[in-house]
């Protein structure tokens, strides 16, 4: 089985760009979840789907960062302007539909905010 | 929201030793799951347990909810067991809260 894929492995940008962050989760699985985490500490979750359907994002800042997923598989973050406190690992995970379901994440993105 | 507290912060451990990592949450859980992360920055699903006991292998955990904490036992540590541990918990089946995990150093 195929796990979470996730693109790019790593980017770096200078502050005020854009970047745009790529996840596929395992097939079949509904629920997709974007952590991030800052070095040092347990992953923070930014935002939850089910199917495409937004189940959490109350610690998103949605002054600055995006998040969808067309379709219900594929998904996409996106963070515009960048900040230098972004500079973090963002995770993607995903488990079957539900939330008593263990996660398994991707390998995630290291972004650093020049 | 729920407050996660691991510990011990670090451990190191000589190969082949044994040892309990512990987690312990403020409030009702009826989502628990560890985690290990490699060195690599990998993050792997130990364990789904919000309740009662399981055993994979050289790992096992246990968790007594209604006293809010939960155990994660290695034995016969090996140096692929390096890395930090965390455990994250939930209330509604949603959104996970993650400890500060526990670095393990196993030297050989």
């Amino acid at each position: 089985e195929a796990g979470v894929a996730q693109s790019p492995r790593y980017k770096i940008i200078e502050k005020r760009q854009s970047v745009a962050f790529w996840c596929n989760p395992i097939s079949g699985h509904a629920t997709l979840y974007w952590y991030q985490q800052i070095l040092g500490q347990g992953p923070k979750l930014l935002i939850q789907f089910q199917n495409n359907g937004v189940v959490d994002d109350s610690q998103l800042p949605k002054d600055r960062f995006s998040a969808e997923r067309l379709k219900g598989v594929d998904s996409t973050l996106k963070i515009q302007p960048a900040k230098l406190e972004d500079s973090a690992v963002y995770l993607c995970a995903s488990s079957l539909k539900g939330g008593y379901q263990p996660q398994h994440f991707g390998d995630g993105t290291r972004l650093s905010i020049l | 929201g729920i407050q996660v507290e691991q510990s011990p912060p670090d451990l190191i451990l000589q190969e082949g030793a044994n040892s309990t990592l512990r987690c312990n949450f403020s409030d009702s859980v009826n989502n628990l799951q560890w985690f290990h992360q490699n060195p690599w920055g990998q993050l792997i699903n130990l364990f789904y347990i919000p309740s009662g006991t399981k055993q994979n292998g050289r790992l096992s955990a246990t968790t007594v909810a209604t006293e809010r904490y939960s155990l994660l036992y290695i034995s016969s540590s090996q140096t692929t067991d390096s890395g930090v541990y965390f455990c994250a918990v939930g209330l509604s089946g949603y959104k996970l809260s993650f400890g500060a995990g526990t670095t393990v150093t196993v030297r050989a």
